[in-house]
């Protein structure tokens, strides 16, 4: 069975700071994807990234940065000199083919609610 | 245009009522899914459709029954509702299996149940 643990229930941090979500997986199969989701105070759910298990790259785009690694079942998410918009609820989650391939479901960890104070 | 739509946003009603929920979307997406999110923001998958087939029912009660008239609308009908029914139900769609970004989805903005 999937699972994603998201340790942090609630970081608080000053704007301008830097602040890193944990995310740690588990899953038995070697081909899986890892995702990122953000759901801001007024409810929507927006993908952020996804990453496939075979490419272990760290990836930069703007203030944000994702670090994968295997070798952990990791895959943290750094936002650099966090502002005040960053301020949201960030889930991380894990996808599998469905048995047969027909479909693929995520798992969701339970979210990091982030706030970030002016 | 929106490309994910939820009717109602917002839902109170009685327990012992049936409800429904509809969820259109326009992204020519071949899969269509319901996900929960309770009171303590955890989501969880419902029911997938492929092409108008159910292919994921993850143990949810009988009391809820999608239905996908096409590929393009996935309903979610709630009888009998029950308190522990509240929550954010989440419909989302993803493009054709093994093409590029086959299990991104993309969210609706969400339907919010109170079952007083």
């Amino acid at each position: 069975a999937q699972k994603v643990t998201q340790a942090q229930t609630e970081i608080s941090v000053v704007e301008k700071e830097d602040v890193t979500l944990d995310c740690v997986y588990e899953t038995r199969d070697t081909t899986y994807y890892l995702f990122w989701y953000k759901q801001p105070p007024s409810g929507e759910l927006v993908f952020l990234i996804r990453r496939n298990s075979f490419d272990e790259q760290n990836e930069i785009s703007g203030r944000y940065s994702w670090n994968f690694q295997k070798s952990t079942s990791s895959f943290n998410f750094t936002i650099t000199a966090s502002q005040v918009v960053d301020s949201a609820v960030y889930f991380c989650a894990l996808s599998e083919a469905h048995s047969g391939g027909s479909n693929y479901k995520l798992t969701f960890g339970k979210g990091t609610l982030l706030t970030v104070n002016p | 245009d929106t490309a994910v739509s939820q009717t109602p946003k917002y839902l109170v009603t009685q327990m012992g009522n049936d409800k429904s929920i509809k969820c259109e979307q326009n992204l020519g997406h071949d899969t269509m899914y319901w996900y929960k999110q309770d009171s303590k923001k955890f989501l969880k998958i419902m029911f997938s459709y492929n092409n108008k087939e159910l292919i994921i029912n993850e143990t949810v009660p009988n009391r809820f029954s999608p239905k996908s008239p096409d590929k393009a609308h996935l309903n979610l009908h709630i009888n009998s509702l029950e308190l522990g029914d509240s929550a954010v139900y989440f419909c989302a769609s993803s493009p054709k299996l093994y093409s590029s970004g086959a299990n991104v989805l993309t969210f609706g903005a969400g339907s919010r149940l109170t079952v007083l």
